[in-house]
C-alpha cells in the first residue's frame, strides 16, 4: 500500500564512501523528485525527472547523480561522500511536471549520516 | 534574491485557535503550499493557494494575498497530534517550489 517508499531508512557510512538511496513510487505519477533537508529543515530541490528525463537539476555537486530506470524508480547515487553530505534526503513524486498544481507525496526519508 | 520568512516557533494550548504566518519574496508566483511535518517523517500536503482570499478544509484553513506577499495557516481546534512542523513553500516563475525552513508548533495541555 505504501505509495512513495525509499530505502535504506537510515545509512551510516564513512566520509569518501560510494552509496545509493532508492525510491519506488507506486501511484503511477510522470514525475519524481529528490530533496535534501539539512539541519536548519530547509527542503531544497536537487532532481526532477519526468518520464525518465531529467527536467530540473539544481546546483549540486556531480559526486550525486541520479538514475531512472523507469518512471516508478528514481534512485540517488553519491560518490565520494562528504561529512555536509550528512542530511535527511526525501524523494518525491507528483502526476505531472508542474510542482504549482499537483500535490508531491512525499517518501519517509533517508537519514544520512557520513562519519 | 527568492526569500520565505516563518517563525521559527510557537506555543498554544489544546483546543485554541493558532495563526502561522508566511511571508514571501519570490521571482514570480505560482501558487503557495502549505505541509505539515512530524519529527522524523516526511511533510504531508495540507493546502494550495494561488488566489487571493481563504481556503478552508476542516480545521485547517489557509489564507493568501499575492499584494501583500503573504499567507497564514489557521489551525482551529488545536489537538496534541498537531504538534508538528509547518513548512510554506512558493512555487516561482519557473515553477520550482521555494520552501520557509518551517514553524514548530508546540501545543500544551
Amino acid at each position: 500500500d505504501t505509495a512513495v517508499s525509499q530505502t535504506p531508512k537510515y545509512l551510516v557510512t564513512q566520509m569518501g564512501n560510494d552509496k545509493s538511496i532508492k525510491c519506488e513510487q507506486n501511484l503511477g505519477h510522470d514525475t519524481m523528485y529528490w530533496y535534501k533537508q539539512d539541519s536548519k529543515k530547509f527542503l531544497k530541490i536537487m532532481f526532477s525527472y519526468n518520464n525518465k528525463e531529467l527536467i530540473i537539476n539544481e546546483t549540486v555537486p556531480n559526486r550525486f547523480s541520479p538514475k531512472s530506470p523507469d518512471k516508478a524508480h528514481l534512485n540517488l547515487h553519491i560518490n565520494s561522500l562528504e561529512l555536509g553530505d550528512s542530511a535527511v534526503y526525501f524523494c518525491a513524486s507528483s502526476p505531472e511536471t508542474d510542482p504549482s498544481t499537483d500535490t508531491q507525496y512525499f517518501g519517509p526519508g533517508t537519514r544520512l549520516t557520513v562519519l | 534574491g527568492q526569500n520565505i520568512d516563518q517563525p521559527t516557533e510557537m506555543t498554544a494550548t489544546e483546543g485554541a485557535i493558532v495563526q502561522i504566518n508566511c511571508t514571501y519574496q519570490t521571482s514570480g508566483f505560482n501558487g503557495l503550499f502549505w505541509y505539515q511535518q512530524h519529527a522524523g517523517e516526511a511533510p504531508t500536503f495540507l493546502s494550495y493557494n494561488v488566489l487571493d482570499g481563504l481556503e478552508e478544509k476542516g480545521r485547517f484553513s489557509s489564507f493568501l494575498s499575492r499584494s501583500k506577499g503573504y499567507s497564514y495557516l489557521l489551525l482551529k481546534e488545536l489537538q496534541m497530534k498537531d504538534s508538528a512542523s509547518y513548512l510554506c513553500a512558493v512555487a516561482d516563475s519557473n515553477y520550482q517550489l521555494i520552501w520557509g525552513a518551517g514553524t514548530k508548533l508546540i501545543i500544551k495541555p
